[in-house]
Parts: C-alpha cells; structure tokens; sequence
C-alpha cells in the first residue's frame, strides 16, 4: 500500500541555520511528489511539486527538494531558515485512486526556529 | 486569480446531527477534493469530484457524501455525526489532467459535541 513517513515529529533549528526534513514514501509506480506548509489554523500552501524530471525542484520561499529513486526519498531542504518558516511541513505523494488522483500525506514534522 | 474558499471557518454541532460544508474552487480548476484532518495528523482522503459525479473514494463510510455543481463548486455533506468526525476539513481544487497538483483551502473547523 502507498504511504508517505516523515520520520522527525518535531524538529528546531536556529535562524539562519540550514533544515533538511525527511520524506520516505512507498508507492509501485514513478511517484508524483509534494510539500506542503501549514501554519496554525490554517489550511495547505504547495511549496512545491514533483512529478518528472530534474530530481532537484525548487520552490517557493526558498525551500528546494530533491527527489532520490534509490531511497525512495524526497527531503525538503533551505540553506538559511526565518523565524517565519515556523510551521507544520507535510509531505505527500499522488495516488491514482479508481479514476482520480488521492494525496497521500505523512504525519507532518512541526519545526521550531529559535532566535 | 481566486484562491479555493470554503464556508463556515467554524462550526459546532451535536452528535447525530448532519452537516454541510461548502468550498468554491480555484478560478479554472475542475476537480475538488475533500480531506479531513484530525488533530495532530496528516490530512486523509475523503473523496474526489469531477463533472459532477464522485471520481475516487478513500477509506470513509458512506454517512459522508458529496457534490459538485455546474459552476465547479462542491459540498461536503456528513450525516448521523460521531464525535470522531470533529477535524478540520479541507477542500483542494485542480485540473483534471493534473488532479495530483491539488490547491487548498483554508478549511473548516468541525466540532461535534
């Protein structure tokens, strides 16, 4: 069955550090690949997308992603994080479910920027 | 270019009652999708429309149930309500032939007393 792990619940980085989350998925088929960003009460902003192509996506707000076959992975990643980056990250893959396509989405990995 | 919207931001209902949850989808886009998202948890997959008609189910019992209108507007309509419904529940709007790329509204907070 598709599923989507991202391993790290909850993660802190200092401003200007540089963050790398972690996404592993499972699916049969050449995957289409998401990040998504949400802030408290708020609902899902794409931060980018895979779905052919130059495994390395970029995407908006300076994060970037990098799609790895062999490990199943696509890790988001920003060299300088802000205090406004503060939120909960989703990873997620695109599933043909019967005739549409379903978001499978991880469990979400909350990060914390300290000053 | 309108994002997706959805209506009411919050609601409060009682266990056994039904509720409507209403979103319009991004200017151009023709597929909705619903999602629910409980506290603490990733968003999970309810259903999918297209041309009016149900395109793809998740793991959801029937007491949920949708529809799409001309305009590409959809519902979410939940019946005999369970406490476990109380979520946040989230529309997404896209293309058909990139219903993957799915954009998302702000969602509404259902609270089932």
């Amino acid at each position: 069955a598709q599923s989507v792990t991202q391993p790290d619940i909850h993660i802190t980085v200092s401003e200007g550090a540089s963050l790398e989350l972690r996404c592993n998925y499972s699916y049969g088929a050449t995957p289409y690949l998401f990040w998504y960003v949400q802030s408290p009460g708020q609902g899902l902003q794409l931060l980018l997308k895979y779905f052919s192509g130059d495994t390395l996506v970029q995407g908006i707000k300076g994060f970037e992603a990098e799609f790895k076959r062999s490990q199943s992975s696509f890790n988001l990643r920003k060299p300088s994080v802000h205090w406004s980056d503060a939120a909960e990250y989703f990873c997620a893959v695109g599933s043909l479910n019967q005739a549409g396509t379903a978001l499978i989405f991880g469990k979400g990995t909350t990060l914390s920027v300290s000053s | 270019e309108t994002g997706v919207t959805q209506s009411p931001t919050h609601l409060i209902k009682t266990r056994g009652q039904q509720v409507t949850l209403r979103c319009s989808s991004q200017s151009g886009h023709n597929t909705v999708s619903w999602y629910q998202q409980a506290l603490g948890q990733g968003p999970q997959f309810i259903f999918q429309y297209y041309r009016e008609e149900e395109n793809g189910r998740g793991n959801f019992p029937p007491r949920f149930s949708g529809l799409q209108f001309p305009n590409y507007s959809s519902e979410l309509n939940v019946n005999a309500l369970e406490l476990d419904d109380s979520a946040l529940y989230l529309c997404a709007s896209s293309l058909v032939d990139r219903a993957a790329e799915q954009y998302f509204g702000p969602g509404t907070r259902l609270t089932v007393t």
